[in-house]
């Protein structure tokens, strides 16, 4: 299994990039690094994924070490609505199939 | 679209009640999952669903029954839960059960067992 390690908090101010470390140093060559968010009492967002490479969507980027084993979630203009718990998540094999494994995330809070 | 529904949205039952939660995903994906997360913790799995066969149970007590019916809908049947059973029921669907493939999630059902 791929433990993730994530600060328990983060704060971010409004409209500043928010930069948020994930350590997975036991990652295998083939699990994908996945970043979800949930916002209180929703179900969690799909933010995320890559493997080797940095990854950019509409959403965020993902900054990926060349040996793997931390990435960096960015969000580049953080805005209030970006409050929520951010799960960072090595997606793994269980008996052949794929599950994801929630760690205990980072809270972030952005503030105006 | 990336749509998962789930109903109801919140329920309260008594622990001699049978109830069942639904999950519904029409992006033609052919794996359901079950999780249950409780107050100020992550989601845990409970079970997966690949191509309507049951393909792991997370050693989920048998209070907890799931059913797929067909690819598009996962139900989730509960009989006498106790209250520590309460919690919020998220259901997600992925086009496999590739770790490739990305699992989305529905808002979930708030459960509270008196």
């Amino acid at each position: 299994d791929a433990k993730t390690t994530q600060p328990p908090s983060m704060d971010c101010a409004e409209g500043r990039a928010a930069n948020l470390p994930c350590n997975h140093s036991t990652i295998s060559g083939n699990e994908y690094v996945y970043w979800y968010r949930q916002i209180h009492s929703q179900g969690p967002q799909y933010i995320i994924h890559g493997l080797k490479n940095n990854e950019t969507n509409e959403m965020a980027s993902l900054i990926i070490t060349e040996d793997r084993k931390s990435s960096t979630l960015i969000l580049p203009h953080a805005t209030l609505r970006d409050t929520a718990v951010y799960y960072c998540i090595g997606y793994q094999g269980n008996s052949g199939y794929s599950t994801l494994t929630f760690g205990k995330g980072t809270m972030l809070l952005v503030s105006p | 679209d990336t749509e998962v529904t789930q109903t109801p949205k919140h329920l309260v039952m008594g622990m001699t009640n049978k109830k069942s939660l639904k999950c519904e995903q029409h992006m033609g994906h052919r794996a359901m999952y079950w999780y249950k997360q409780k107050a100020k913790k992550p989601p845990e799995l409970m079970f997966v669903y690949s191509y309507e066969k049951l393909s792991i149970n997370e050693s989920v007590p048998s209070r907890f029954s799931p059913e797929c019916p067909n690819s598009s809908l996962l139900n989730l049947h509960l009989h006498a839960l106790q209250p520590e059973d309460s919690a919020l029921y998220l259901c997600a669907s992925s086009f496999v059960a590739r770790t490739s493939d990305t699992q989305y999630f529905g808002p979930g059902t708030r459960l509270t067992v008196l």
